[in-house]
């Protein structure tokens, strides 16, 4: 069945850059997002990639797909505190943002 | 993007009673979900809840247990019947168009 994988934590520290991966089963995933969640809030689309691109950019957001190997990257450059929560890839079912896969979420923290 | 406004935001209920909760959307949007994410967990989707018709419901997930209502392309509630204890989560609306979705803030649910 479909699944989508990332790592449960990541430390970094301030200033430096954060990547949290991912990797997901569904090729025929046309979009795959990054969430943003921070504590006691809801979901924040952070950003979003079309199947058929290799990277985005977007200010210090770079994200990189590898679809031969159904990876996704999330890049946050220059990380600050507020970028401290629950980052969760997902994936699209099909050709459209229907019915979305989540992983099971990447919580970021950062130390001083 | 799409703001989506869900009522109530958290609730305690008492086990055997039953909850309703209403997401209304600033937009119309094609799809409207409704997906539950439990304590430390990622999210999972309960139903597609489609205009004028009855829900789709994922794998594990019932209409008596959870019945959907969407009468119009911008309002859907999700009601949680008989809860127990076991449904202590936060649910979440969710709205998409055509490349993105976007979610509420989420209804914090604990049931004693």
């Amino acid at each position: 069945g479909e699944d989508v994988e990332q790592s449960l934590f990541l430390s970094v520290r301030e200033g430096d850059s954060s990547v949290i991966n991912c990797t997901y089963t569904d090729s025929s995933s046309t979009y795959l997002y990054w969430y943003k969640q921070e504590p006691g809030a809801g979901l924040q689309l952070l950003t979003y990639i079309f199947s058929n691109m290799d990277m985005k950019q977007d200010q210090r957001l770079t994200v990189l797909l590898n679809k031969k190997d159904k990876h996704l990257s999330l890049r946050i450059a220059d990380t600050q505190t507020g970028d401290s929560a629950i980052y969760f890839c997902a994936e699209s079912m099909g050709s459209s943002a229907s019915k979305i896969i989540f992983g099971s979420g990447t919580r970021l923290s950062i130390r001083p | 993007s799409a703001v989506i406004s869900q009522k109530p935001s958290r609730d305690i209920c008492q086990r055997g009673t039953s909850l309703t909760i209403q997401c209304q959307v600033d937009s119309q949007v094609t799809m409207m979900f409704w997906y539950r994410q439990q304590p430390g967990q990622s999210l999972t989707l309960i139903a597609t809840a489609n205009q004028g018709s009855e829900a789709t419901y994922e794998s594990g997930f019932v209409i008596d247990k959870f019945p959907i209502s969407r009468p119009n392309l911008t309002f859907s509630t999700l009601t949680v019947s008989n809860m127990s204890p076991e449904d202590s989560s936060i649910y979440l609306c969710s709205g998409a168009g055509v490349t993105e979705a976007f979610f509420g803030q989420g209804t914090r649910l604990t049931v004693v």
